[in-house]
């Protein structure tokens, strides 16, 4: 089955600064890649996801790559505000139609943002 | 959003003893998933349900155990309850079976003792 690994798991940036989050998985045939925010003690929220035909996908100040080849993904946060402060997770799945793959999660970061 | 509800809230039980959890769907939305959130840890795919019958499973033991109804809601059950299984159990829902887009509920958080 699919392994996706995380790191850091803990992350700590100056407000303004960037954040980078980097996934990698094991399974090639996996072709969804989205991140979760999770808020202490409130359900996860997608904020971007990406699938395995495109290299990059940008939402205002969230931007994720994907590289297919090395099986490894990132999440990219500018100019970031202290409502950033939360746990992210980056999941993938086979979408392959019909399929019913469940995410496969890794096991997060606590971005940190500091004043 | 007017979005994936889950009940109840909170719940506490003792080993051996069986607990149902509740999930309705985003309207419109046909597919369920449930996940199991470990605390410090990311969500564990437990099920996927479609039109009222399993889609996917992940690595449970046969305890575990869910069901869909005609209104899309679903119900996941856990027999003979363990210290492991507590754990903020999350619902998510999605348009259609092999959709990629997941919608999370607020979770049920099951405390055994």
């Amino acid at each position: 089955g699919e392994n996706v690994e995380q790191h850091p798991s803990t992350l700590s940036v100056q407000e303004g600064d960037s954040a980078v989050i980097k996934c990698t998985y094991s399974d090639s045939a996996s072709n969804y890649f989205p991140w979760y925010k999770q808020e202490l003690g409130k359900r996860p929220q997608l904020i971007i996801d990406i699938r395995s035909n495109v290299g990059e996908k940008k939402d205002q100040r969230i931007a994720v790559t994907l590289n297919k080849t090395a099986k490894h993904f990132s999440l990219h946060i500018t100019e970031t505000q202290p409502e950033d402060s939360a746990v992210y997770f980056c999941a993938a799945s086979e979408r392959s139609g019909g399929g019913a793959d469940g995410l496969t999660f890794g096991k997060g970061t606590h971005l940190i943002i500091q004043p | 959003d007017a979005g994936v509800t889950q009940s109840p809230t909170h719940l506490i039980k003792t080993r051996g003893q069986h607990v149902t959890l509740r999930c309705s769907p985003i309207s419109g939305h046909k597919s369920v998933s449930w996940y199991q959130q470990v605390l410090g840890q990311g969500p564990q795919f437990i099920f996927q349900y479609y039109e009222k019958e399993e889609r996917g499973r992940g690595n449970f033991p046969d305890r575990f155990s869910a069901r869909q109804f005609p209104n899309y809601s679903s119900e996941l059950n856990v027999n003979a309850l363990l210290l492991g299984d507590s754990a903020l159990y999350l619902c998510a829902s999605s348009p259609e079976v092999g959709t990629d887009t997941q919608y999370f509920g607020p979770g049920t958080r099951l405390t055994v003792l």
